[in-house]
């Protein structure tokens, strides 16, 4: 079954403590993989798009990465204003498969 | 700036009353789809228009009907809303050319059922 999974659920963080958010996905003929940053009440906002195994993108503070099998979106140094919840998506020219995302909260 | 737009913002209904949330786009992306999503869940894909044609998910009520009349507008027409339709429903555009999938969304409506 195409699925994807993000982890963890929530993740509270100290301003400047990096960590990583995980998104996982099992959907077949992938075409791209997206990161998305969704502040509450708001619609998605698109941050990256990656394409094949190996590829990396950067801004800001903010780095995604991609495997075979997962995507990893590295925070480093993370500020309050990154609080929000980040939602990723794989596209296999059927469908978009979205995450339940991971609400992330950091404190000043 | 190109962007997806959305009105109105805030949709208060009552229980049984139909409603139409509208979604436009300056991008000129051929497809357009329509989400529903509700607190803490990922985006429920509803239906999409890749240029005019009409793409319903297996899963989505009857309830739900959709209307493209140009490139730019799309509407989403909820018949007669139950309590249980009260959610979030984003509009997003893509422009499904080459490498460029990722889609774009509007600010979202918030629907409310009384």
């Amino acid at each position: 079954e195409d699925q994807v999974t993000q982890s963890p659920e929530a993740l509270r963080l100290q301003e400047g403590e990096s960590s990583s958010l995980n998104c996982s996905y099992t959907v077949s003929g992938l075409r791209g993989l997206f990161w998305y940053r969704q502040d509450p009440g708001k619609g998605p906002e698109f941050l990256f798009t990656l394409y094949s195994a190996g590829e990396e993108k950067e801004k800001e503070r903010l780095k995604a990465t991609l495997t075979k099998k997962e995507s990893f979106l590295h925070i480093t140094a993370p500020k309050p204003e990154d609080s929000a919840t980040y939602l990723c998506a794989a596209y296999n020219f059927n469908k978009f498969y979205f995450g339940s995302g991971t609400k992330l909260n950091v404190k000043p | 700036d190109a962007m997806v737009i959305q009105n109105p913002r805030y949709q208060v209904t009552q229980f049984g009353k139909p409603v139409t949330l509208s979604c436009s786009q300056t991008l000129n992306h051929n497809v357009m789809y329509w989400y529903q999503q509700k607190s803490s869940q990922a985006p429920k894909l509803l239906f999409h228009y890749y240029d005019k044609d009409f793409n319903n998910e297996a899963d989505t009520p009857d309830n739900f009907q959709s209307r493209r009349p140009n490139t730019s507008f799309c509407f989403l027409d909820i018949r007669s809303p139950g309590l249980g339709d009260a959610a979030m429903y984003l509009c997003a555009t893509s422009a499904m050319s080459g490498h460029g999938y990722e889609q774009y969304f509007g600010p979202g409506t918030r629907l409310t059922v009384t």
